[in-house]
């Protein structure tokens, strides 16, 4: 079964530069979560997108944005990189449906992860 | 508000001996709760959720986990464990929109 993607695995940046992260959904999943996980944290929500629409907004520092596309794919862009926002970065997808939006009970199916490296 | 709390950072076990992972959650409505895995460089695969009716929950890989309301416990086990279950456990609920996730269980196997 396909599952999500993610693009790049693996991002060098600098300080002070920008990255962009993609997301691609499980196919017919209509709604997309970000995560970030620190060197051994816990994976803390970022921001999430239903039918394209900003749904949910958690930690996310205001250097970053984030957007679904007509084709559900989702980037999460980051710019000003620092130091600390060197982490495993998750995209997660669900088909939440005519909801309205997700619930509490969604399954969450998450991507293998992009690491990104910030000198 | 909803949070959870994961006993013990690293759980160590046997070849063939019982897997307990100890997750509590805290949660003002019902919860609905997850268990997911982490191996190595890898993304967090799903092993169970519990939302509503059976309480005894199964997942895969052998895994199960109950809900226990009066302990507001949901601990994660496994009869005998494999070498191929050494991974990182995370426990989460869902939150609205979102999952909050518990500080994670590093399970180790010896042979």
């Amino acid at each position: 079964a396909a599952g999500v993607i993610q693009s790049p695995r693996h991002l060098i940046k600098e300080k002070r530069e920008t990255a962009t992260l993609k997301c691609y959904p499980i196919p017919r999943h209509d709604t997309v979560y970000w995560y970030q996980q620190g060197p051994g944290q816990d994976p803390q929500f970022l921001i999430s997108f239903y039918e394209k629409m900003q749904s949910d907004k958690g930690s996310i520092p205001d250097r970053f944005s984030a957007q679904q596309f007509s084709d559900y794919h989702s980037e999460l862009n980051m710019s000003s990189l620092e130091l600390g926002d060197s982490a495993l970065y998750f995209c997660a997808s669900s088909l939440v449906g005519l909801a309205g939006g997700p619930s509490r009970a969604e399954t969450q199916y998450f991507g293998p992860g992009t690491r990104l490296l910030v000198l | 508000a909803q949070s959870v709390t994961q006993l013990g950072s690293h759980v160590s076990v046997s070849e063939g001996a019982l897997v307990l992972l100890r997750c509590n959650y805290s949660s003002s409505v019902p919860p609905y709760l997850f268990w997911y895995v982490q191996y190595p460089n890898q993304g967090l695969q799903l092993l169970l959720k519990y939302t509503t009716g059976a309480t005894l929950v199964k997942g895969i890989n052998g895994f199960e986990a109950e809900f226990k309301k009066s302990e507001t416990s949901f601990h994660l086990t496994k009869p005998s464990a494999h070498m191929s279950d050494a991974a990182e456990y995370f426990c989460a609920v869902g939150s609205q929109g979102n999952l909050i996730f518990g500080k994670g269980t590093k399970l180790s196997v010896k042979p």
